[in-house]
C-alpha cells in the first residue's frame, strides 16, 4: 500500500525565496497534518486538514506560513518569504477516522528544508 | 503546561535482551497514546497504540502498558534486535475527536551487538 508521499524530499534555497512543500495523502484518510521537526522544538504541530477543511492552524509560526488543501488527495505548504530559521525537516501525517476515535497517524518521510 | 516527557534521552541495550522505554504525561484527559519509531531520514513510523479503557495491549515483540494512576506510559520491546536501533516517541492525545497529539521530546535506542 502507498503511504503518504511527500516531495521533494531535500530543498535547499536561499533567504527570502518562495518554498512550497507538497504532500500526497494515504487514499481514503479524510485528516492531513503538517509537522514541523528540529532538534529544540522536536515535532510541533503547524495545522491540520479535515475533509480538506483546515481545522487548527494555531502552530502556523506566522503569517509567512500558508498551507492548503484543494482536494483530498493533494496538500501544500508554502513559505513565503523564506528565513534560515525556517530549516527544518517537514513531515505531512494522515489519518482515517473511526467514529469520534483517534486513530494513528501515519507519516511520510519528509522534506529536508535548509535556508541559506 | 501540558507536556509529555521521557525520562531517558538515550538507553543502550544489549542484543537479544528486551528493553523498556518510558514516558510520562501530565494530562490525566487524554485518553489515547501512542508510540512511533524513527529511523534516520525517514518519517515517524507507528508501532503500537492504546486507549485509556486498557492497561496493557501487546503487538508484534512490543507490549505497551499504561497506568494511569501515575501517569505513565512504557514500550516494552522483547529480544531487541540491530533493527531496533531509532529513536522513540510517545504521544498523548485528548479527547473529543481533535485527532491532536503532543510528542514526547524522545528516546534514543542503541542496540549493541
Amino acid at each position: 500500500d502507498a503511504g503518504v508521499i511527500q516531495s521533494p524530499r531535500h530543498e535547499v534555497t536561499e533567504m527570502g525565496q518562495e518554498v512550497t512543500l507538497r504532500c500526497k495523502p494515504i487514499s481514503g484518510h479524510d485528516y492531513l497534518f503538517w509537522y514541523r521537526q528540529t532538534m529544540m522544538r522536536g515535532l510541533e504541530l503547524l495545522i491540520y486538514f479535515n475533509n480538506n477543511v483546515p481545522i487548527d492552524d494555531s502552530g502556523m509560526p506566522e503569517d509567512r506560513f500558508s498551507a492548503k488543501m484543494p482536494n483530498a488527495s493533494f496538500s501544500t505548504l508554502k513559505i513565503q518569504p523564506s528565513e534560515p530559521r525556517d530549516s527544518a525537516v517537514y513531515f505531512c501525517a494522515s489519518s482515517l477516522r473511526v467514529g469520534a476515535s483517534n486513530q494513528p497517524q501515519h507519516f511520510g518521510d519528509g522534506t529536508r528544508l535548509s535556508i541559506l | 503546561g501540558e507536556s509529555v516527557g521521557l525520562h531517558l534521552p538515550t538507553l543502550s541495550v544489549q542484543e537479544g535482551d528486551n528493553s523498556i522505554i518510558n514516558c510520562a504525561y501530565s494530562n490525566s484527559a487524554s485518553d489515547y497514546f501512542i508510540w512511533y519509531k524513527q529511523e534516520s531520514g525517514k518519517g515517524p513510523q507507528f508501532i503500537i497504540d492504546i486507549r485509556s479503557n486498557m492497561d496493557k495491549r501487546q503487538g508484534q515483540r512490543v507490549t505497551v502498558l499504561l497506568n494511569k494512576t501515575v501517569k505513565h506510559l512504557s514500550l516494552q520491546i522483547a529480544a531487541t534486535q540491530p533493527g531496533d536501533s531509532a529513536v522513540y516517541f510517545c504521544a498523548e492525545s485528548k479527547p473529543s475527536g481533535t485527532y491532536k497529539y503532543i510528542f514526547g521530546t524522545g528516546t534514543r535506542l542503541k542496540v549493541l551487538a
